[in-house]
């Protein structure tokens, strides 16, 4: 079973900060997911990822397939994008679902 | 595409009582999850289709957990009888190719008083 490791779990920062969240996996995956969940809301789906990085607005994401790693970034940062991050892995052969992180708690002051 | 649709998006019920979630996938989606979170927990599958079957269920907590995909428009998540415990909110999504073009419902808050 893959383990999926977010850090931080909580995060509070000004507006206009940069922010990184950082997600690590066991093992080796088909796919990962940056998910938003602001709070008493539904989930939406920010990225999905094989490789490389992909971009969305304010919004980046990396992955390093050989280091079990990714990152999502978060540029200007604004009130609005205060929520809760969550990575998600898919590790595929048999389409078992996803497999989550715990979630970043992230608190943009204005 | 009106995206997962799920209903209803919250429920009170007794202990002992009966409750049926309802879900309704995007159209052309080929699987079907349902999971459950909790604040201690976290996201869990529970259970998920494929093709209208059920593939793994191994994520259902208990018997009192059941879950139907009569069609490929329309699944069901029932706990009978439900307890306090089962509190949590319940999303339902939908998928082509198993984990791939990921989509969620708004969730089910389900509260077992």
């Amino acid at each position: 079973k893959n383990e999926v490791e977010q850090s931080p779990q909580n995060l509070t920062a000004q507006e206009g900060e940069f922010i990184t969240i950082n997600c690590s996996y066991s093992v080796g995956i088909s796919a990962l997911h940056w998910l938003q969940q602001h709070p008493g809301g539904g989930i939406v789906s920010l990225f999905m990822l094989s490789s490389g990085k992909k971009k969305h607005g304010r919004l980046i994401a990396t992955i390093n397939i050989q280091e079990k790693h990714s990152s999502l970034h978060i540029t200007a940062s604004h009130p609005r994008d205060s929520a809760v991050y969550i990575c998600a892995v898919y590790s595929g052969g048999g389409a078992d679902g996803l497999t989550f992180g715990k979630g970043t708690h992230l608190i943009i002051q204005p | 595409d009106a995206g997962v649709i799920q209903s209803p998006r919250h429920e009170v019920t007794e202990m002992g009582q009966e409750v049926t979630l309802r879900c309704k996938p995007i159209s052309g989606h080929d699987y079907l999850f349902w999971y459950r979170q909790t604040m201690m927990r976290g996201l869990e599958l529970l259970i998920y289709f494929n093709n209208n079957v059920p593939i793994d269920d191994s994520g259902m907590p208990e018997d009192r957990f059941s879950a139907k995909m009569p069609n490929a428009s329309f699944s069901t998540l029932k706990i009978q009888p439900s307890e306090p415990r089962d509190s949590a909110v319940y999303f339902c999504a939908s998928s082509w190719t198993g984990g791939y073009g990921y989509t969620f419902g708004s969730g089910t808050r389900l509260t077992v008083v």
